[in-house]
């Protein structure tokens, strides 16, 4: 694809249950980013993989929150034991520079709503 | 702590008019300043961005104005449209690897 692409486009789930969301950066990106986007707020750093180097897990708000990216390409974000204030647009993003610095390019994002 | 502090948090502006939105930041190590810009439904997409070794980026009817003393930043749009109705978020990072983003404003434009 062209793009950043991401599933599910929407996700409704119930307080308690595990979520995966997943991620398929542009072909070719050595970063991939995740962000958590609330209404009202900015977009929230959750974790950064770049390479094959050890994952800046810096911003995953608990450790309910994991990601993991298979191959240097794909990234799934896992939310165990969702509650209601994870409700959120989670957002993934790539880009193509070693540094990091060249242009993020966004996925549509997966909106996910915990009962 | 909110690693950079963005203002208005909405904004309505006239068909052909002048649209500011203004960021600060404390960290005097960032240097790189990204604005994004947001549809509903969408991703962010990247609109323009400044590095501070200059004090203005121009590109088309965007400009970034960049105070390196005041740790501040802004973005101009110059002759607003309907169409740049949206919701813009600016960025900082030292790195490259960590981006900390404002809570972005959400712009309208009235024909």
């Amino acid at each position: 694809g062209a793009g950043v692409s991401q599933s599910p486009s929407n996700k409704v789930t119930e307080k308690g249950k595990d979520v995966e969301l997943r991620c398929d950066p542009i072909s070719g990106h050595t970063a991939l980013y995740w962000y958590r986007q609330s209404l009202g707020q900015g977009l929230e750093f959750l974790i950064y993989f770049q390479g094959n180097s050890a994952p800046d897990k810096s911003g995953l708000p608990s450790d309910r929150f994991s990601a993991e990216r298979t191959g240097g390409s794909v990234s799934t974000l896992t939310i165990q034991r969702t509650q209601q204030e994870d409700s959120a647009v989670y957002l993934c993003a790539s880009s193509s520079a070693a540094t990091g610095k060249d242009t993020q390019y966004f996925g549509p994002g997966t909106r996910l709503t915990v009962l | 702590q909110q690693q950079v502090k963005q203002s208005p948090q909405s904004l309505i502006v006239q068909k052909g008019g002048i649209s500011i939105i203004n960021c600060a930041y404390e960290n005097t190590a960032f240097d790189y300043f990204p604005w994004y810009q947001q549809f509903p439904g969408k991703g962010p997409a990247l609109l323009i961005a400044i590095r501070p070794d200059v004090s203005e980026k121009k590109e088309g009817r965007f400009t970034i104005s960049f105070n390196k003393s005041a740790k501040q930043f802004s973005l101009h749009i110059m002759d607003s449209q309907p169409g740049d109705s949206a919701t813009y978020f600016c960025a900082a990072s030292s790195d490259g690897n960590q981006f900390y983003f404002g809570t972005g404003t959400s712009l309208t434009v009235i024909p």
